[in-house]
């Protein structure tokens, strides 16, 4: 059983576009967050979210909108789709801030053209 | 801000080395760190988790060790083999928790 499934796992789309991805964990956790790595490969918080409430939104543009609907799922929403949003996306869960660490999907890779 | 700096950037070495790779983070309240493995085109797979009460965690051939006085964390790979080729990626949680900083990965080759 995938501990942390995000679905699509490819994703090709127009510009203006707009776009979501989910994503699951049967881990029992209670906190799920969203990832950007770039294209340099960095890895960055976009958002977290504890117990369905949003904890961190980094900054992230307006056109981002996760949506919690249970502990278990945390699905990303993206409008008007951009190049520069290519990138891939990881979804990871943890218990509680992390303290017994975190587990990560197999990401999902946007390319928009 | 926690900040997380990992050096090298890239390692390339024969088959049957031992190898170090360096992660040095800039809050050293640290409760724990991460080590992370990820192969191209691929997810991040957890190699070892070290908590802050801890100073060493091992796993088969992979040790790592914590030092939050100064700032540093070391992955220890024994007798290197070419399956062992992938990024590795050392993150430690966010002032606010919530969230792990990365740094930005040290590429292993190991050549046959």
């Amino acid at each position: 059983d995938t501990a942390v499934s995000q679905t699509p796992k490819y994703l090709v789309t127009q510009m203006g576009n707009d776009k979501s991805i989910k994503c699951e964990q049967n881990l029992g956790h209670d906190t799920m967050y969203w990832y950007k790595q770039d294209s340099k490969k960095f890895l960055k918080i976009m958002f977290s979210y504890n117990n369905k409430e949003l904890i961190i939104n980094e900054t992230v543009p307006n056109r981002f909108s996760p949506k919690s609907p249970d502990k278990a799922h945390l699905n990303l929403h993206i409008n008007s789709l951009e190049l520069g949003d290519s990138a891939v996306y990881f979804c990871a869960s943890s218990r509680g801030q992390g303290q017994y660490g975190y587990t990560f999907g197999s990401g999902t890779r946007l390319t928009v053209v | 801000k926690q900040e997380v700096t990992q050096i090298p950037a890239a390692l390339s070495v024969p088959e049957g080395e031992n190898l170090v790779l360096n992660c040095s983070f800039t809050d050293s309240a640290i409760y724990n760190l991460q080590w992370f493995r990820q192969d191209p085109g691929k997810g991040l797979t957890s190699l070892l988790l070290i908590q802050s009460s801890q100073r060493e965690q091992t796993s088969g051939r992979l040790n790592a060790s914590l030092d939050k006085s100064s700032g540093r964390s070391t992955l220890y790979i024994a007798a290197s083999q070419p399956g062992d080729s992938a990024t590795y990626l050392c993150a430690g949680p966010s002032n606010s928790g919530y969230a792990l900083n990365f740094g930005k990965g040290t590429s292993l080759l190991v050549t046959p």
